[in-house]
């Protein structure tokens, strides 16, 4: 069974950086049916979609515009983990994150996504 | 980015009702639109990926329906574990976005 631990700081200040990290147990971030996903979801924006990284012989990494000049995703294969990095955030970026694994379907390339970590509530205030 | 626009927004229905909630993309996604579901203060769960495929382990009286822009999810028989949020996602192409929600409450 496929379970993600979510960790990180609940609080950052405006124009710092969020910082989270998913622990993977059941599965490796080096899969090469799967891709790890950071999503997050506020009142104001709902779910969005944050971006993946994916194993195929190396590491690729898929980041919506609306973030990724500020947004890093990190895969450790000696931790089996992989992080989010958010720089400079606003209390716009005030939201429950969620780590959340992504995978092929078998029979043809539908992606969808069938585990999500429990989600940290991160808040950004001074 | 793609669109997704589901209605309604929120809707009460009794134990026993059959209930549908309608997703639409604002452009062809194919059959790439997968549901969930979300109690409050919990992550969501996946209930239906490729349009019509029920996720392992999700009972048969859920089921989804359509391609192209528009989309269906559908509970044939309402039992109390099933009042929730229900979102559905594009994953055509990316960025991969959700609709809105659709909160199921009881009557």
């Amino acid at each position: 069974q496929v379970q993600l631990q979510q960790s990180g700081p609940g609080l950052v200040k405006p124009s710092q950086s969020l910082s989270l990290t998913c622990a993977i147990s059941g599965d490796s971030v080096s899969s090469n049916s799967a891709a790890w996903n950071w999503i997050r979801q506020s009142p104001s924006r709902g779910l969005e979609w944050l971006g993946r990284t994916y194993y195929r012989s190396k590491y690729y990494y898929d980041y919506p515009a609306s973030v990724k000049s500020r947004i890093t995703i990190n895969a450790d294969t000696s931790k089996n983990q992989f992080s989010l990095q958010l720089n400079s955030v606003t209390p716009e970026d005030t939201a429950v994150y969620y780590c959340v694994r992504g995978v092929w379907d078998s029979r043809g390339p539908h992606f969808y996504m069938d585990v999500w970590g429990k989600g940290t509530t991160v808040t950004v205030s001074s | 980015d793609i669109q997704m626009t589901q209605s309604p927004s929120s809707l009460s229905a009794s134990v026993g009702d059959r209930v549908t909630i309608t997703c639409r993309a604002s452009q062809s996604i194919s059959d790439y639109l997968n549901w969930y579901w979300q109690k409050p203060g919990k992550g969501p769960n996946l209930l239906i990926y490729a349009a019509s495929s029920l996720q392992s382990g999700v009972p048969s009286r859920f089921s989804g329906s359509g391609s192209g822009t528009d989309f269906t999810l559908t509970i044939s028989s309402l039992q109390p574990e099933d009042f929730a949020t229900y979102y559905c996602q594009q994953t055509y192409s990316a960025p991969y976005t959700f609709g809105q929600g659709t909160r199921l409450e009881i009557k």
